[in-house]
C-alpha cells in the first residue's frame, strides 16, 4: 500500500529536550516536505526535500531542522523545542511533475511544555 | 508569489444539498495546479480533486467537481448531495509554489 508514515503520532515534551520526528513513504517520491497547521493559519510549509542532499526552507523553518540522506526519509529535528511550536505535523510527498498531488502521512501532535 | 484565499471560514449546509467552497489564488505563472483537500475531525488529510491550469474541462471526482474561472482567478468546491461525513476542514492549494489556504469548516445538518 502506498503510504507515508509519520512517528510519533502524538508527542508531549518539555522545552529544550531534543526531538525528532520520522517520516517515510514507499512511492519512490523525489519531493518530500514537512508542514505546521494551526488554527486560523491552516498549513505552513517548514521545509521541502527536492531530492536526496537536497533540502530548502520553507516558510516557517526557524527552529527546525531536517535531512535528507535517504530518498524514502525525511526527519522534523527540533533541537531545542519551545511552547510556540505546539503545533499539529504533516509530512508529505510527491513525485516531480507539477501536476501531481502530494500524499500526506496522518499528523504528529506536538506538546511543547 | 502564489497566494490561496478561502474567505469561508464556516460553512452550513442541509443534508442531501448542493454546497460551494470558495477558492481564489493569485498568480502570473501559466502553469499551476489546484487541489482540495479534507481534513475530518480525526486529522488526516483527503486528496479530493485537481485542476490544471491547461484543463480544458472542470474537474469532477464523483460528488465533488471544481467550478474553474480562470479569468477571475478561482476554484471553487462543489459537493453534490451533502452526506453527514462530508463534515470536515477543506483546504484549498496550489502547486506552483506549494500554498494553502486557511480553510473552511463546513458542517452537515440532518
Amino acid at each position: 500500500e502506498a503510504q507515508v508514515t509519520q512517528n510519533p503520532r502524538y508527542l508531549i515534551t518539555v522545552t529544550g529536550k531534543k526531538l525528532t520526528v520520522t517520516c517515510s513513504q514507499n512511492m519512490n517520491h523525489e519531493y518530500m516536505s514537512w508542514y505546521r497547521q494551526d488554527p486560523g493559519l491552516g498549513l505552513r510549509q517548514i521545509y521541502y526535500s527536492m531530492n536526496v542532499e537536497v533540502t530548502d526552507k520553507g516558510d516557517v523553518p526557524e527552529g527546525y531542522k531536517v535531512s535528507r540522506k535517504e530518498k524514502r526519509n525525511f526527519p522534523l529535528i527540533l533541537e531545542s523545542p519551545s511552547p510556540n511550536q505546539t503545533s499539529l505535523y504533516f509530512c508529505a510527498s510527491k513525485g516531480t511533475s507539477w501536476q501531481e498531488t502530494q500524499y500526506f502521512g496522518p499528523g504528529t501532535r506536538l506538546l511543547v511544555l | 508569489a502564489q497566494k490561496i484565499t478561502q474567505t469561508q471560514p464556516g460553512m452550513f449546509v442541509q443534508e442531501k444539498e448542493a454546497v460551494t467552497l470558495d477558492c481564489t489564488y493569485d498568480t502570473s505563472d501559466p502553469s499551476y495546479g489546484l487541489f482540495w483537500y479534507k481534513q475530518p475531525s480525526s486529522g488526516e488529510m483527503i486528496f479530493l480533486i485537481y485542476q490544471g491550469s491547461y484543463d480544458q474541462q472542470n474537474a469532477t471526482e464523483g460528488r465533488y467537481s471544481l467550478n474553474f474561472q480562470k479569468a477571475r482567478k478561482s476554484a471553487n468546491l462543489v459537493i453534490s448531495a451533502s452526506q453527514l461525513g462530508d463534515s470536515a476542514m477543506y483546504f484549498c492549494a496550489s502547486n506552483t509554489p506549494l500554498v494553502f489556504g486557511k480553510g473552511t469548516r463546513l458542517s452537515v445538518i440532518a
